[in-house]
């Protein structure tokens, strides 16, 4: 089965503060997909990034920077100099490549706010 | 491109009515989705089609919740009757393959609320 776990539940930084956001997840497919969502306020899921499970590459993106690593099945996801533009709640998700390929499974979500 | 499509953006109705959710998915993706979203938590498969069949509901709740893709581009979601738990947002998703987990492309939404 598909798990993806996101402990923090809210997380409060203060404009130009750097913030990581963890997310472990679990599965028993060999091959899989770990992606990153955002919601803002607007309710619209926008998609940040999909890694496979064969790339463990960190990838940087401006300010966006992620953290893959299989040993602790571990996918973090950190801002640099966070923004308020950056309040949203983040997701988490994994795709396998078994039973319910393609269903993305979500963890529960961590609210970000960035104060000014 | 223009984006995945839903209508209503909102909608409010008592328990045991019911009520339909549309999605219009981008132009020439195969895969459509419908997901919900309960307050608090992440979005939950109900259902996917590939072009206008069937490939999962294993979690849609199929004595009250049915989806339709008849011509296998738009879709219809229906929940009849609601339950005061079937408050939540409907989010529609689509992407360009579903073999190889292209990235899945979301509509704003459908807020629901069952008074």
């Amino acid at each position: 089965a598909q798990k993806v776990t996101q402990a923090q539940t809210e997380i409060s930084v203060v404009e130009k503060e750097d913030v990581t956001l963890d997310c472990v997840y679990e599965t028993r497919d060999t091959t899989y997909y770990l992606f990153w969502y955002k919601q803002p306020p607007s309710g619209e899921l926008v998609f940040l990034i999909r890694r496979n499970s064969f790339d463990e590459q960190n990838e940087i993106s401006g300010r966006y920077s992620w953290n893959f690593q299989k040993s602790t099945s571990s996918f973090n996801f950190t801002i640099t100099a966070s923004q308020v533009v950056d309040s949203a709640v983040y997701f988490c998700a994994l795709s396998g490549t078994g039973t319910g390929a393609n269903n993305l499974f979500f963890g529960t979500g961590t609210r970000l706010t960035v104060i000014p | 491109e223009a984006g995945v499509a839903q209508s209503p953006r909102y909608k409010i109705i008592e328990k045991r009515q019911s009520v339909a959710f549309w999605c219009n998915p981008i132009s020439g993706h195969a895969t459509l989705y419908w997901y919900q979203q309960i307050l608090g938590q992440g979005p939950k498969l109900l259902i996917q089609f590939q072009n206008n069949g069937v490939v999962d509901d294993s979690q849609l709740p199929k004595d009250r919740f049915s989806a339709e893709r008849l011509k296998g581009v738009d879709s219809t979601l229906k929940i009849q009757p609601a339950k005061l738990e079937d408050s939540a947002v409907y989010l529609c998703a689509s992407s360009s393959y579903s073999g190889f987990n292209y990235g899945y492309t979301f509509g704003s939404g459908t807020r629901l609320t069952v008074v």
